[in-house]
């Protein structure tokens, strides 16, 4: 099935660090989601965005939906342990249509 | 926000041996529930879309008569390997998208590992 190109593939940083990854797509979608995954865990949504040019900010987490409709960006500022997991992008056509994922962003907060 | 409850979390089975998992969601009505796979280190793929009441969309490549899918009420869908194999170990995600919401929420997983 179709996947969404998300890089960086995964990260090293130091903790405070402020982290920034993105999701590109060959195709229009009018949804995009954020999920975070821990180990052996479900995503758990972080952010939804569903505006062309839409910027959205949970926390120490922002958001946008690019003005192309075929990208997006998350970024995490001042990096804490527990944002150590992996980050996949979703995009989505039409409500209620299937989601379609990124590859994922291994995120890693070095000591 | 809405809960997606999966069970069971990790099983263990022979090969030949048919494993069945539960998806439920625990406060709200979801007509539509969808199964993932999840291979080590890789994405999630959809494998199928589990409609209340009628028969369940497969996607390309999935076999449907050896991952069978039941959705026989509004909080509840089932996925059963059938006759799994070594090759079926993977990580089984479920999720369902509550209306009031107009979001999807996940569950927590199950691994398989089938020796």
């Amino acid at each position: 099935g179709q996947q969404l190109n998300q890089s960086p593939q995964s990260m090293f940083i130091q903790e405070g660090e402020d982290v920034s990854m993105n999701c590109t797509s060959s195709s229009i979608f009018n949804t995009w989601l954020w999920y975070k995954q821990d180990p052996g865990e479900g995503p758990v949504l972080l952010i939804a965005l569903y505006k062309a040019g839409e910027l959205t900010s949970n926390g120490r987490l922002t958001a946008q939906f690019g003005i192309t409709r075929k990208d997006s960006f998350l970024n995490i500022s001042a990096s804490i342990p527990s944002d150590v997991g992996i980050y996949f992008c979703a995009g989505q056509p039409l409500a209620n249509e299937k989601l379609t994922f990124g590859t994922g962003t291994r995120l890693t907060i070095i000591p | 926000g809405a809960v997606v409850s999966q069970h069971p979390s990790r099983v263990i089975c022979k090969s030949g041996t048919s494993v069945k998992i539960e998806c439920r969601s625990l406060d709200f009505q979801a007509t539509t529930m969808f199964w993932y796979r999840q291979f080590p280190k890789q994405s999630l793929m959809l494998m199928a879309t589990s409609n209340e009441g009628s028969k369940a969309t497969y996607e390309q490549g999935v076999e449907k008569d050896k991952f069978l899918i039941n959705h026989a009420s509004l909080t509840l869908s089932t996925l059963t390997v059938t006759s799994a194999h070594p090759e079926d170990s993977s990580f089984y995600i479920c999720s369902a998208r509550d209306p009031g919401w107009e979001k999807l929420f996940f569950g927590s997983g199950t691994q398989l590992s089938v020796l």
